[in-house]
């Protein structure tokens, strides 16, 4: 069994819409991500979420709004998509609160704005 | 706020020779220090971590340094094997802190 599961893996799509990208995990961790990694390969911290409350909003436009419905769930909603935000997004979990563990990451959504 | 700096950017060695990668951070608060290796187009993955309170850490080819003075870790991977080519990142947090990322570095291990 998939411990972080993402879906969809690819996501293609034009400038202006709106689209969403879901994420949950069964390892019964209490804390969620989601990082962006660009084109040069950097990881950065977009949100997490603990126990499904928000603990880090990192300066990211407020077209991006993240929902946690429980703590095994975080999905991603994008509004008015732009060419800036092709990337590829991953999701993680980790047991604690914070970052002093491991990260289990999913295996990444690759969004693609024409 | 912390910053991690990692070196260097790509690294290309022969099989079998061993390979380094540098990291320094900023926050002299920092106390946890994982390194992960993201193979191409995969998720990455945690390959070992150490904390504030040890200086050094091994796992059979692989190994961590830590100095905490310097505010300076290390990566080291012996006996390197074409299956080691990846991105290798190394990261930062503290108590109550978001972990930080380095830039990566992208290793080539050439046969």
């Amino acid at each position: 069994d998939t411990a972080v599961s993402q879906t969809p893996k690819y996501l293609v799509t034009q400038m202006g819409n709106d689209k969403s990208i879901k994420c949950e995990q069964n390892l019964g961790h209490d804390t969620m991500y989601w990082y962006k990694q660009d084109s040069k390969k950097f990881l950065k911290i977009m949100f997490s979420y603990n126990n499904k409350e928000l603990i880090i909003n990192e300066t990211v436009p407020n077209r991006f709004s993240p929902k946690s419905p429980d703590k095994a769930h975080l999905n991603l909603h994008i509004n008015s998509l732009e060419l800036g935000d092709s990337a590829v997004y991953f999701c993680a979990s980790s047991r604690g609160g914070l970052t002093n563990e491991k990260l289990f990451f999913g295996s990444g959504t690759q969004l693609s704005v024409l | 706020g912390e910053n991690v700096e990692q070196h260097p950017s790509t690294l290309s060695v022969q099989e079998g020779d061993s390979a380094v990668i540098k990291c320094t951070y900023s926050d002299s608060a920092s106390n946890y220090f994982p390194w992960y290796k993201q193979e191409l187009g995969k998720r990455p993955q945690l390959i070992i971590d150490i904390r504030s309170n040890v200086g050094e850490k091994k796992d059979q080819r692989i190994a961590v340094t830590l100095n905490k003075t310097a505010k300076h870790f290390s990566l080291h991977i012996t006996e390197t094997q074409p299956e080691d080519s990846a991105v290798y990142f190394c990261a930062a947090s503290k108590r109550g802190g978001k972990l930080i990322f380095g830039q990566g570095t992208e290793l080539s291990v050439k046969p």
